[in-house]
Formats: structure tokens, C-alpha cells, sequence
């Protein structure tokens, strides 16, 4: 049981160069969605997902494009990476939206810089 | 006024102090309360939640919510340096309502 897994660890790009961050999960959690960290701004939503075929913005999402096709992969595009852009973002999955009792699973966080 | 408020520190204390971990909120109708943990390099990890209002202790640590004030805590008795982390609060109304986060608090833990 893999949990929620992220691809790359690492990535460095260059202003206007376009990538996907890919994460996937295992244990056929219906909610997921994309945060970005940033120093002092603590986790914000870019987009979340409430099952194969459903997408929806969340709190940041400029820039980002995101699909659902299946219930297991959810990636994260963007679309032409700009400075401030850079950041470290997790993917999460949770059985539902809210809370009530079940827990969110983060990835380990893909660390981007856009120089 | 945003949501859920949280001090972002560093926190820096002795080993074996207690350690008090705070975030204040707007909005009342929450009633889930939950405590994330995040290590270094790391994604959050749920360390503890508590539905409305009361204490609840898990070994070191013990949460705390005062719905008449909008204010929780979490206590870390007998603090360790690998208790060093940065504490997310994050809150929620029900199973379909978005978790919101506080920005967290860095915390060290000195030997």
C-alpha cells in the first residue's frame, strides 16, 4: 500500500517551460486535490477533485490545470511555469471532502523552482 | 479576518518543557478539529482530531477546544527534539465541507 505518491521529488524549470506533477493514490479515495506551501502563507488549495470526471478551483488557481480521469491519478499541470510559481505542492487524498473522522493523506511534497 | 488564525513562530523551547500550540477561528460552525504534524522536507501527517468541543490525550500530547471562544490548543507534555516540526491546525464543518488549514508553527525543540 503505496499511499499517495508524487512525481518528481525535484524539478527546476525556466520561465514559460510548461510541466505536469503527477500523483497518484491507492486506496480508491474519491477527494483529491493540490496544494501549494509557501513560507508565511501556511497550505493553499489549487485544485481539488471529487471523483473521476469532476474537477474544481480552489484558492490559487492561475496557472494550473488539472483532469481526473481516473480515480487513481491526478496531475497537475502548469501550464507556463512563471518565478512565482515556485514553491513546494503536495497532493492529498481523503475518502470525502470534509472531515469526519477519516484522515488526509499528503504525498511527500514535489519541490519546484521556476528561475 | 481570516478563518483560522495560527502564529507561524519559530517556537523555540527546552527539552522536556510543555509545549502550547494555538490557533483562534471565525467561524463557529465548525466541529472538526484536527492537528497535523510536518516534518521537514516532509507531507503533513494527522497527529490527533477532536469533534466539537473538549479535551482529548493521546500519550504526550492532549487537544483542547473552547467552542465559546473559537480557540484550541494542543499541549505536548514532556517535549522530545523529535517533537521538532512544524503543528498544522485545520478545522472542518462536516464530511463535505473543504478542510481549512491554519499556516502552522514551526516548533524546536532544543536538547
Amino acid at each position: 500500500n503505496a499511499g499517495v505518491t508524487q512525481t518528481p521529488k525535484f524539478q527546476v524549470l525556466k520561465t514559460g517551460q510548461s510541466m505536469t506533477l503527477q500523483c497518484a493514490q491507492d486506496m480508491n479515495h474519491e477527494y483529491m486535490s493540490w496544494y501549494r506551501q509557501d513560507p508565511g502563507m501556511g497550505l493553499r488549495l489549487i485544485h481539488y477533485s471529487v471523483g473521476a470526471g469532476i474537477t474544481d478551483q480552489g484558492e490559487v488557481p492561475n496557472g494550473y490545470n488539472v483532469s481526473r480521469s481516473t480515480t487513481e491519478d491526478f496531475p497537475l499541470r502548469l501550464l507556463s511555469a512563471a518565478p512565482s510559481q515556485t514553491s513546494v505542492y503536495f497532493c492529498a487524498s481523503s475518502l470525502t471532502t470534509g472531515f469526519s473522522g477519516n484522515t488526509i493523506y499528503f504525498g511527500e511534497g514535489s519541490w519546484l523552482t521556476v528561475v | 479576518q481570516k478563518e483560522v488564525e495560527q502564529d507561524p513562530g519559530p517556537l523555540s523551547v527546552p527539552e522536556g518543557a510543555i509545549v502550547s500550540l494555538n490557533c483562534t477561528y471565525s467561524n463557529s460552525a465548525f466541529q472538526y478539529f484536527m492537528w497535523y504534524r510536518q516534518y521537514s522536507r516532509k507531507g503533513p501527517e494527522l497527529l490527533m482530531y477532536t469533534y466539537s468541543s473538549g479535551n482529548k490525550e493521546d500519550g504526550r500530547f492532549t487537544a483542547q477546544v473552547d467552542k465559546s471562544s473559537k480557540y484550541i490548543s494542543l499541549f505536548i507534555r514532556d517535549s522530545q527534539p523529535s517533537d521538532s516540526a512544524t503543528y498544522l491546525c485545520a478545522m472542518s464543518r462536516n464530511r463535505d465541507d473543504k478542510i481549512i488549514f491554519g499556516k502552522g508553527t514551526r516548533l524546536h525543540i532544543l536538547p
